[in-house]
């Protein structure tokens, strides 16, 4: 199946911790994406990737860091330096990030808890 | 800064209700708008506009934008239980064409 996958669906942080969490697709998407959403505050944008081995800093990076060496991968790191990372984060794909084919995908979701 | 207002933010109906939701927005070089639908989860996709005044449909879903006085309204008719949902209006534009959201509209059909 054709699809979106994040994992885990919940993880727990210590203080001072660096966690990363798992985001993959199969649709053959360009475009990647990881948002953060928080009660009331809708999705807000950490990073995006454009295409492999490029990403770009969305409206809230700072405390976050990703990579993009593969089409189908885009993990997120949650640093030591994100003071109230407790969030509900979302990855999702689009085919591209243009030309009317913007349309993003969502996966599952992975809520984030610190301990 | 762009920007994305949903109105309103949240809202209770009854059953076979009809409900109209509301979305401005302020975004330099818009691309798109797009609507979805989270439940639990993952938002799942409904519809992408980019043009004005011409309604898409699914079901008893519809949506329609105007790119003249900037915003977009999404109807759901004879509404069920199954609607209740946060609905989300998102817009495509600024220089990387990057999608910004509202805060959403939660909605609750009560049977």
């Amino acid at each position: 199946d054709g699809g979106i996958t994040q994992s885990p669906k919940y993880l727990f942080r210590k203080e001072g911790q660096n966690v990363t969490l798992s985001c993959e697709q199969n649709l053959n998407h360009d475009a990647m994406y990881w948002y953060r959403q928080d009660p009331g505050q809708g999705l807000r944008l950490i990073y995006y990737s454009q295409i492999v081995n490029d990403f770009q800093k969305g409206d809230i990076a700072e405390g976050y860091s990703v990579s993009r060496e593969k089409k189908e991968s885009f993990p997120l790191t949650v640093t030591s330096a994100q003071k109230n990372p407790t969030a509900f984060y979302l990855c999702a794909s689009s085919m591209a990030s243009a030309g009317g084919q913007e349309t993003q995908y969502f996966g599952p979701g992975t809520r984030l808890l610190v301990l | 800064e762009d920007k994305v207002v949903q109105s309103p933010l949240s809202l209770v109906v009854h059953e076979g209700d009809t409900v109209t939701l509301n979305c401005s927005y302020e975004v330099t070089n818009f691309r798109s708008l797009l609507w979805y639908k989270q439940e639990k989860k993952a938002p799942t996709f409904l519809f992408m506009l980019t043009s004005s005044g011409i309604e898409k449909k699914s079901g008893r879903l519809s949506s329609i934008l105007d790119k003249k006085e900037l915003f977009s309204i999404l109807n759901i008719t004879a509404t069920q239980t199954g609607d209740s949902a946060i609905y989300l209006c998102a817009v495509v534009g600024g220089s990387n064409y990057k999608l910004t959201f509202g805060k959403g509209t939660l909605l609750t059909v009560n049977p």
